[in-house]
């Protein structure tokens, strides 16, 4: 079946530490997204990429990092600059800004 | 910048009823608009595309419109099942990736 998954579903983060977050895509989208979403805030964008080897941060991109090494897949990594990453992450694909398709989501926490 | 703003927040209606969503946004300058549905701690559920050259969409019990000129459109769901209870969210791409409404929460009620 084609579709986002997005692993893990949830993951705790300890102070100072990094961690990366997994979307992969078997959609065939040039384009991938993620979103980060805070209760009463709506989705706000933290990264995006429309083709392999190429990225464009969104509006709240300050203590993340992306990568986009294969057209499959767009990790992001949460990085301790990030004061406060408690939060879900949504990662979406689309073809050329058409139709978009979201992942179920990780939920990450600090401990 | 784009903005999009939905109303009302939250609403509660009683099965069977048909109600309308309300989704408005700033810059008429779009390719198209998406409605999605999100049930509590999942992710994003396509609903309906509707393209810029569109006045509406359909599918099921959902029928979605689309007015550019007035940076408007509306999702009717017709009459109302308590599976239908969700969050509702709407967003735009335009030259930027999809900006989305903070949501509306719909309860049916049985």
């Amino acid at each position: 079946d084609g579709g986002i998954t997005q692993s893990p579903k949830y993951l705790f983060r300890k102070e100072g530490q990094n961690v990366t977050l997994s979307c992969e895509q078997n959609l065939n989208h040039d384009a991938m997204y993620w979103y980060r979403q805070d209760p009463g805030q709506g989705l706000r964008l933290i990264y995006y990429s429309q083709i392999v080897n190429d990225f464009q941060k969104g509006d709240i991109a300050e203590g993340y990092s992306v990568s986009r090494e294969k057209k499959e897949s767009f990790p992001l990594t949460v990085t301790s600059a990030q004061k406060n990453p408690t939060a879900f992450y949504l990662c979406a694909s689309s073809i050329d800004g058409r139709e978009a398709f979201f992942g179920q989501g990780t939920r990450l926490t600090v401990v | 910048k784009q903005e999009v703003t939905q109303i009302p927040a939250a609403l509660s209606v009683p099965e069977g009823e048909n109600l309308v969503l309300n989704c408005s946004f700033t810059d008429s300058a779009i390719y198209n608009l998406q409605w999605f549905r999100q049930d509590p701690g999942k992710g994003l559920t396509s609903l309906l595309l509707i393209q810029s050259s569109q006045r509406e969409q359909t599918s099921g019990r959902l029928n979605a419109s689309l007015d550019k000129s007035s940076g408007r459109s509306t999702l009717y769901i017709a009459a109302s099942q308590p599976g239908d209870s969700a969050t509702y969210l709407c967003a735009v791409v335009g030259n930027t990736p999809l900006v989305f409404g903070k949501g509306t929460r719909l309860s049916v009620i049985a």
